[in-house]
C-alpha cells in the first residue's frame, strides 16, 4: 500500500540553527501540506502546496519557514532559524485531488535545544 | 474564525460498552468533515469523511454521523485495539485548508 515517508523521525537541533525535514508523498498525489502538533496540543495546518506553489498558509508560516519540492519525488520544510518553540511532531500529507482524503506520513519529532 | 471543537476530552469504556465523540465547528463553508485516528506517536489514519447533513459512513464497530453543526462518531460495541486519538478536522471554504479538532482520547479497558 503506497505511503507517505518522511525523514529522520528525529531531529535534534540547536536553537538558531537550520533544519530540513523531508517527505515523499504518495507517488501520484498533487497536494501536498505540513502540518505540526505541539506535545498534547492539536493538530495545527502550516501549509499547502500545489502545483510547485504555496497555495494556502496558516499565521504559524512565517518568514522562518520555506517549502520546496526539489524534484519529483520530495517535499521539504525548511525552518531557518530554529526557536525552543519549533519543537513538536512535524506530519507531511498528500493527497490526489480526485478525492478529498489526506494520507499522513508518521512524522519527524524536532526537538529544538 | 473557523473553530472546530471535541468532546469529551478523553473517555474511558469497558469492553463492549458503546457510546459516541461529538465534534461540532464553525466554518464559512464546509467542504468535507474528516474523521482520523491517531496511534500515539504516529500519524493521522483516515477513517471517514462526509460532505453534507444527513450523511452517514460506517466501518467495522465505527459509524461517522453529520448535521449542519456537528458530527457524532458512534462506537459500537469497542474492544481494547480501538483505544487511540479520534480527530476530527474540517476543510473550509479556502480550497486547500484543514481545521483540526484536539481530538478525544479513547481508553477502552477489556
Amino acid at each position: 500500500e503506497p505511503e507517505v515517508t518522511q525523514t529522520p523521525s528525529h531531529q535534534v537541533t540547536q536553537m538558531g540553527q537550520e533544519v530540513i525535514l523531508r517527505c515523499v508523498p504518495i507517488s501520484n498525489h498533487l497536494y501536498f501540506y505540513w502540518y505540526r502538533q505541539i506535545l498534547g496540543q492539536k493538530v495545527e495546518f502550516l501549509v499547502s502546496f500545489y502545483n510547485n506553489e504555496i497555495s494556502e498558509k496558516s499565521e504559524i508560516f512565517d518568514d522562518q519557514f520555506s517549502v520546496e519540492r526539489p524534484d519529483g519525488s520530495n517535499f521539504t520544510l525548511k525552518i531557518r532559524s530554529t526557536k525552543l518553540e519549533d519543537s513538536a511532531m512535524y506530519f507531511c500529507a498528500s493527497t490526489s485531488g480526485q478525492e478529498n482524503i489526506q494520507y499522513f506520513g508518521a512524522g519527524t519529532r524536532l526537538s529544538v535545544l | 474564525e473557523d473553530q472546530v471543537t471535541q468532546s469529551p476530552e478523553a473517555l474511558r469504556l469497558q469492553e463492549g460498552e458503546s457510546s459516541s465523540l461529538n465534534c461540532s465547528y464553525t466554518v464559512s463553508g464546509l467542504r468535507g468533515l474528516f474523521w482520523y485516528r491517531q496511534d500515539p506517536g504516529k500519524g493521522p489514519e483516515f477513517l471517514f469523511t462526509l460532505y453534507s447533513a444527513g450523511e452517514e459512513k460506517e466501518k467495522e464497530r465505527l459509524k461517522a454521523t453529520l448535521t449542519k453543526k456537528e458530527s457524532f462518531l458512534h462506537i459500537t460495541a469497542p474492544k481494547p485495539e480501538d483505544s487511540a486519538t479520534y480527530l476530527c478536522a474540517v476543510r473550509a471554504l479556502e480550497f486547500n485548508k484543514f481545521y483540526f479538532g484536539s481530538g478525544t482520547k479513547l481508553n477502552v479497558k477489556p
